[in-house]
């Protein structure tokens, strides 16, 4: 009954190699967010859609890219990881404006060796 | 600036005592929400509690409530009979109406509750 699913659980990349996470949704949701998430830190928005419209974070390096080909996908493509990029990534949705609670996958622990 | 402001890095709370988590925020705009988000130790992160800007009652689900002071723009987060289950990291947000959807998050509070 999984709503927002991300795959995989786990993922280990070696420093430099390029590594894309997944999101997926079932909820026909019009936002869809990427956080990440250092250890015992908040998480910190990286982009997000509305629809088709990207929205990037003044402070996310370009290092960090997105896809979303279409409502219910989005990617999170890291084209060269640093070992300062380990850490979960979390992806949300939600309806849109207003005062919608924001739904949460379950994260991607991405370890940089 | 740091838009969302929580004092308490760790709190300590015998079980079944009520606790009270802090939550400060800052916006120059009229319409907003503040979340409340639970994240345990398998970190997905779970929601607990919404309060618009404009609701003029506090929220309440089940054990949590909000309250909600406008004018000092705190939205601190109260549960009730806490149990050894509640011993998580917790997390304010809030989603700013004019700002594109954007929710940000707090830096959280560790919540510990002692048998």
């Amino acid at each position: 009954d999984a709503m927002v699913i991300q795959n995989p659980r786990y993922q280990v990349t070696q420093f430099g190699k390029p590594v894309t996470l997944s999101c997926s949704q079932t909820l026909n949701h019009n936002v869809m967010y990427w956080y990440q998430q250092k250890s015992s830190q908040a998480p910190k928005l990286l982009f997000h859609y509305y629809d088709k419209d990207f929205n990037n974070e003044a402070d996310t390096p370009d290092n960090f890219q997105s896809r979303r080909p279409n409502t219910s996908f989005c990617f999170l493509d890291i084209r060269s990881p640093g070992l300062g990029d380990a850490a979960m990534y979390l992806c949300a949705t939600s309806r849109g404006r207003g005062g919608d609670e924001a739904f949460f996958g379950q994260g991607t622990r991405l370890t940089v060796v | 600036a740091q838009k969302i402001t929580q004092t308490q890095p760790g709190m300590f709370v015998q079980e079944k005592e009520a606790v009270t988590l802090d939550c400060t925020y800052d916006t120059s705009d009229q319409s907003y929400g503040l979340f409340w988000y639970k994240q345990p130790s398998s970190g997905e992160m779970i929601f607990l509690i919404y309060q618009g800007s404009y609701d003029e009652q506090n929220a309440t689900e089940g054990r949590y409530s909000l309250n909600f002071q406008k004018a000092r723009k705190s939205a601190n987060l109260v549960i009730s009979a806490s149990q050894l289950g509640d011993s998580a990291m917790y997390f304010c947000a809030m989603r700013e109406m004019s700002t594109d959807d954007k929710i940000i998050f707090g830096k959280g509070t560790r919540l510990h509750i002692l048998p």
